[in-house]
């Protein structure tokens, strides 16, 4: 069983919806979570980054951690079909050295 | 130019031939990481250098696999005898201070061996 659990889709909304995309974790030792938008043929791109349990807005976009869970979300409003892409979740642990543990990526598709 | 840079962005190579990739971070940023994403996977980690040094290699996968840093600036991933499961998206990522910072990606060396 993987770390990080990501239904990788695909997710159709219409425009204008709003987008829920979630992930699952099993390592309670994950403090740092993060969204991560991949366009095709591009690396990821940050779109949010949260420490601990807690909400987080920017924009049509907000992202939702619940540790006791080991839940996290990432919401967008609004949606328009330019947010046509694969959305990554990651997180790691509180070391320096860090490295990003992702999920699978949800590909999502905004139709006109 | 002012985000991480990544070449060749395309590679073929036949099995068993070896290839280098390369990466260039932001400038100044200490930390360098280099994940491989399968195809419809997420990245999965690779190796993590802080300035010239190897701080993590528990992510490469066989011993065919090889990175260095030798200036702390500019990284190499060098796979020798190339196989077909090597076929993937080569990430490179840097960050600034510590390897706890944003790590920031470059759009990836997308390997093919046939």
């Amino acid at each position: 069983q993987k770390e990080v659990e990501q239904d990788p889709g695909p997710l159709s909304v219409p425009e204008g919806a709003i987008v829920s995309l979630n992930c699952t974790y099993s390592n309670s030792a994950f403090q740092y979570f993060m969204w991560y938008r991949q366009y095709s043929r591009k690396g990821p791109e940050l779109l949010m980054y949260t420490y601990s349990s807690g909400n987080k807005e920017d924009g049509r976009f907000t992202a939702q951690v619940d540790k006791s869970s080991k839940y996290i979300s990432l919401f967008i409003r609004d949606s328009q079909p330019s947010d046509s892409a694969t959305y990554l979740c990651a997180m790691r642990n509180t070391g320096t050295a860090s490295k990003l543990t992702f999920g699978t990526g949800t590909r999502l598709q905004v139709t006109l | 130019g002012a985000g991480v840079s990544q070449s060749p962005r395309y590679k073929v190579a036949k099995r068993g031939q070896d290839v280098a990739l390369r990466c260039d971070p932001i400038s100044g940023h200490v930390s360098l990481f280099w994940y491989q994403q399968a195809l419809g996977q997420g990245p999965e980690f690779l190796t993590y250098f802080q300035n010239e040094a190897q701080l993590d290699k528990s992510g490469l996968p066989s011993d065919r696999f090889f990175a260095e840093r030798p200036e702390g600036s500019v990284s190499t991933l060098k796979i020798q005898r190339t196989q077909q499961e090597d076929s993937a998206v080569y990430l490179c990522a840097s960050s600034g201070t510590t390897g706890t910072d944003t790590q920031y990606f470059g759009p990836g060396t997308r390997l093919t061996v046939l």
